[in-house]
C-alpha cells in the first residue's frame, strides 16, 4: 500500500455536468499521475504532475484539467462530462524519480459513469 | 514514439503448468520495463522490473520475466501456475532517454488458470 486514496470510488453523473476526482497521498511523493483504463486500451495517461503547480499533459488530455495546490493532493476535473469519459480512473505515484527504473504505484481507482 | 504490445488478449493454462504472457516494446532509446497485475476492482500492483544486464528478472509471487534485446521482448513467466494467478496482467515501458516521467502501458492480457 503506497498510501494513495482515491475519492469517490464510484460516481454516476449526467452529461454536461462538471466532475472532480481526488487523489490523496500520505508520503509527499513529488510525481503523481492520472490514468484512465478502458477495455482494449489498457491504461492511458491523462495528465501528470512533477510538483506543486507543475503539471503536464498526457496522451488523452482533451476534456480534462488537473490541479495540484499542495503536495498530497492531485485533482482531476472533467469540466463538462461526456459519455466517452465513462471509464475507470487511476491515480499513481512514483516513489524514487531519481532512479530510472523506479515503478509507479497505483490507487484503487474511481469508476465513473456518465449517463 | 514509445509503445508496448501485448499480442494476446487472453491466455489459458492449467494449474501446475508453466505460463507465459508476452510483451514486446518499442522505444527510441534503452527501455525501462515493468510488469503489473490487476485483480478485480483493484488498482495495478507492481510485480517486477527489468534491471539492466539481467536477462532473467525475478519478482513477486514466483513470477519472473525474460528480457530479449534483439526481439525487443519482455515476457512474463512462471514455472507452475496457480488458480490464484488468474488476473489481468499489464506490461509497461519507459524510455531511458526520455526526460519526462511517462510510462506507457500495453492493453493487458487476461490470464485464466484452470484447476
Amino acid at each position: 500500500d503506497a498510501g494513495i486514496t482515491q475519492s469517490p470510488r464510484h460516481k454516476v453523473t449526467e452529461t454536461g455536468t462538471p466532475v472532480t476526482l481526488r487523489c490523496h497521498q500520505t508520503e509527499n511523493h513529488r510525481y503523481m499521475y492520472w490514468y484512465r483504463q478502458d477495455p482494449g486500451h489498457g491504461l492511458r495517461l491523462i495528465h501528470y504532475s512533477y510538483g506543486v503547480k507543475d503539471t503536464d499533459k498526457g496522451e488523452v488530455s482533451d476534456g480534462y484539467s488537473v490541479s495540484r495546490s499542495k503536495t498530497e493532493d492531485f485533482l482531476l476535473t472533467l469540466e463538462s462530462a461526456t459519455s466517452s469519459q465513462t471509464s475507470v480512473y487511476f491515480c499513481a505515484i512514483r516513489e524514487n524519480p531519481g532512479q530510472g527504473n523506479s515503478p509507479l504505484h497505483f490507487g484503487n481507482g474511481t469508476r465513473l459513469t456518465v449517463t | 514514439a514509445q509503445s508496448v504490445a501485448q499480442p494476446e488478449d487472453q491466455v489459458n493454462v492449467a494449474e501446475g503448468n508453466p505460463l507465459t504472457v508476452k510483451c514486446t516494446y518499442s522505444v527510441s532509446g534503452n527501455p525501462y520495463l515493468f510488469w503489473y497485475v490487476q485483480y478485480p476492482n483493484r488498482g495495478l500492483q507492481f510485480l517486477l522490473k527489468y534491471i539492466t544486464g539481467d536477462n532473467l528478472v525475478k519478482g513477486s509471487y514466483g513470477f519472473e520475466a525474460e528480457f530479449n534485446k534483439s526481439q525487443t521482448s519482455f515476457h512474463l513467466k512462471k514455472p507452475s501456475a496457480l488458480v490464484s494467478d488468474s488476473a489481468l496482467y499489464f506490461c509497461a515501458v519507459r524510455d531511458l532517454n526520455d526526460n519526462v516521467n511517462k510510462f506507457y502501458f500495453g492493453s493487458g492480457t487476461k490470464l485464466n488458470v484452470k484447476p
